[in-house]
Parts: C-alpha cells; sequence; structure tokens
C-alpha cells in the first residue's frame, strides 16, 4: 500500500517567517494529495489540495507544490501567525478514496 | 455551514463494555470514512462507505469491531467488547462523489479503562 513520510515532526518558527513541510511518497499512481491542518480537540481540517495534473497551487498564504518525478510534494506557509499554530498532515490517495497520512508536523508559532 | 456531526463527543467505558459511535455525514455525500487516530499509530482508515455499501474495512479489527450505515443520514461504529487498546480519537468524514476530499467531524474521544 502507500507510503506516506512527513518532516519535521516539529516545528518551531518566529511570527512573520514562512515554515515548510515536506512529503513522500511511495505509490507513482497516487494522484490526490491533500493537506490537513488540525487543532487541538478537533478533526482534521482540509486546507490545501493538489491533484497530479497540476505542479503548484496557492491560496492566499498557503501554498503547496507537487514534484511526481521525486514523489514529493509540500506545503508553504508564508507570513505565519499565532493562528497557524497547529498540527498539520499530509496525506496520498489514488482514486480509490483510501488516504493514506503522514504522521504529522506540530508548528509552533513564536510571538 | 455543513459539517459532519459526530457522537458522543467523549466517552469513557469500562472494559469488555459495548460502545456505538455515531455519524451525520454533510448531506449531499455518499462516501463516508472512519478513522482512528493514536499517537502511537497516527491517523488509520478503519472503514469506508460508499452509497451506504461497505467498500473496505480491512483496517478493522473484525472480531470486536463492526460498522453499518443504517441509512444516507447515519454511520455507526461498534465495538463489542471494547478493550483498553481500544482507546483513541474516532473520527468520521464525508466525502463527494466525484472527488476524493474528506472532511471530518470533531471526533469521539474513546477511554476505556
Amino acid at each position: 500500500g502507500e507510503n506516506v513520510e512527513q518532516h519535521p515532526s516539529t516545528l518551531s518558527v518566529q511570527e512573520g517567517d514562512s515554515a515548510v513541510i515536506k512529503c513522500t511518497y511511495s505509490d507513482s499512481a497516487s494522484n490526490y494529495f491533500p493537506w490537513y491542518k488540525q487543532e487541538l480537540g478537533k478533526g482534521p481540517q482540509l486546507i490545501i489540495d493538489i491533484r497530479s495534473n497540476v505542479g503548484e497551487k496557492k491560496d492566499q498564504r498557503i501554498a503547496v507544490t507537487l514534484n511526481k518525478t521525486a514523489k514529493h510534494f509540500s506545503l508553504h506557509i508564508t507570513e505565519t501567525q499565532p493562528e497557524d499554530s497547529a498540527v498539520y498532515f499530509c496525506a496520498a490517495s489514488i482514486n480509490d478514496y483510501k488516504l493514506s497520512f503522514g504522521a504529522g508536523t506540530t508548528v509552533t508559532v513564536r510571538a | 455551514d455543513a459539517r459532519v456531526t459526530q457522537t458522543p463527543r467523549d466517552k469513557v467505558t469500562e472494559m469488555g463494555q459495548e460502545v456505538t459511535m455515531r455519524c451525520q455525514p454533510i448531506l449531499g455525500h455518499n462516501t463516508v470514512f472512519w478513522y482512528r487516530q493514536t499517537m502511537k499509530q497516527g491517523l488509520e482508515l478503519l472503514a469506508y462507505f460508499r452509497n451506504r455499501a461497505p467498500l473496505d474495512d480491512s483496517g478493522m479489527p473484525k472480531d470486536r469491531f463492526s460498522a453499518e450505515m443504517p441509512d444516507a443520514t447515519l454511520a455507526t461504529l461498534k465495538i463489542q467488547p471494547s478493550e483498553p487498546r481500544d482507546s483513541a480519537v474516532y473520527f468520521c468524514a464525508s466525502g463527494l462523489p466525484s472527488r476524493n476530499e474528506a472532511f471530518f467531524g470533531q471526533g469521539t474521544r474513546l477511554t476505556v479503562v
């Protein structure tokens, strides 16, 4: 099955700086790559996703890039704010709806 | 604001007792997932349904876990008998038929003592 690895496991950044989280996947057939944000006591919330026919996607301060050849994708958060502090998960799936999640990255934004 | 609703939010039970968790998917979503989250294993897919039919429950311990969708507005996950190792947060998620997106509920935190 699909194996998704996520790095780093923890990330501390100064408010206003950028944060980058990287993920790799094993199955070249995977074609959907969502990113989820999970705040304490809440369920994961979809924040952005990218499909294999697109190399980059941006939504305000959040961007995701995909390199299919290398089988890796990344989340970029610019101008970080305290409310960006959370656990972020990457995931990958083929068309069968099975999301395989990375282990998560705990992001702390220091004021 | 459409959302996935899960009940109960928290459940503490004694080992051996039956536990039932409920989920109301977003109206119009015909795919429902059950995930379990633990510190050790992260987010694991237990089962998923499409149009109320189970498509894959290979992630679920068959001897004690069961998942059903009595109707399009209700999904249930049952554990009988419960064990301390079942302690985790259980999430339900639902998705749109034409896309791979999954929208998660708030979860049920289960503690088996």
